[in-house]
């Protein structure tokens, strides 16, 4: 089994659409959990830390559930610069190692 | 802004020829990573580094080794360099507190 599952997609929605991703990870002692978003050709970024509580930044919405061991993120109104590959990471308990999942396709269109 | 500059964007070898690549960071972050990122398997850690002339292997190291001589430079070295390590080559450094990852636009390796 993986240590960080995704659905690799694509996604594919229309503008203004809602779309959520999850991600599974195997390693309960995970302790810190990222969304990153990586463009065509390009390298990741950071999209947003996920923390235990939920946070929100505009339209994107990360949760964290320990019990079920997986994150999510979830984009509301969707925009074409939406669409990319957003790639779940997981740091786990020991060092500073960061694991990351394969990445879901999301495609929005007009 | 961090800067994570890698030596070169696009490089093609032969079988057998010894390949390296370079990275440079200007931000004195400590940790510094080599991912390889392919279809549908997402990004593999190769080697990590903490500190000067300090290396860990990663997930799949055989094959690579590397070298830290310096804090901002890490550098990645195919010894002879084979077929299935055409890929994409991305090397990132760690921003000490958040854990976030910072990335070099990446080096896309053909080996024929």
């Amino acid at each position: 089994r993986k240590e960080v599952e995704q659905d690799p997609g694509p996604f594919n929605v229309p503008e203004g659409a809602t779309v959520a991703f999850n991600c599974t990870y195997s390693n309960s002692a995970s302790q810190s959990f990222f969304w990153y978003r990586q463009d065509c050709r390009k390298e990741p970024k950071l999209l947003m830390s996920v923390y235990s509580s939920g946070n929100e930044d505009g339209r994107f919405t990360a949760q964290l559930n320990r019990a079920s061991q997986y994150i999510s993120l979830l984009i509301r109104d969707s925009k074409l610069s939406d669409s990319a590959t957003y790639l779940c990471v997981v740091r786990v308990e020991y060092g500073n190692k960061l694991v990351f999942g394969a990445g879901t396709i999301l495609r929005v269109k007009s | 802004d961090v800067k994570v500059t890698q030596s070169s964007r696009y490089l093609v070898k032969r079988t057998g020829e010894k390949v390296f690549l370079e990275c440079v960071q200007d931000m004195d972050h400590e940790n510094m990573f080599w991912y390889r990122q392919d279809p549908g398997l997402g990004l593999r850690l190769i080697y990590f580094s903490y500190d000067v002339k300090m290396k860990e292997k990663g997930d799949i190291p055989e094959g690579y080794s590397v070298s830290r001589e310096k804090k901002e430079r890490f550098s990645l070295i195919l010894e002879s360099a084979s077929t299935n390590q055409t890929s994409m080559y991305l090397c990132a450094t760690q921003e000490h507190g958040t854990g976030e990852l910072f990335f070099g636009e990446g080096s896309r390796l053909t080996v024929l």
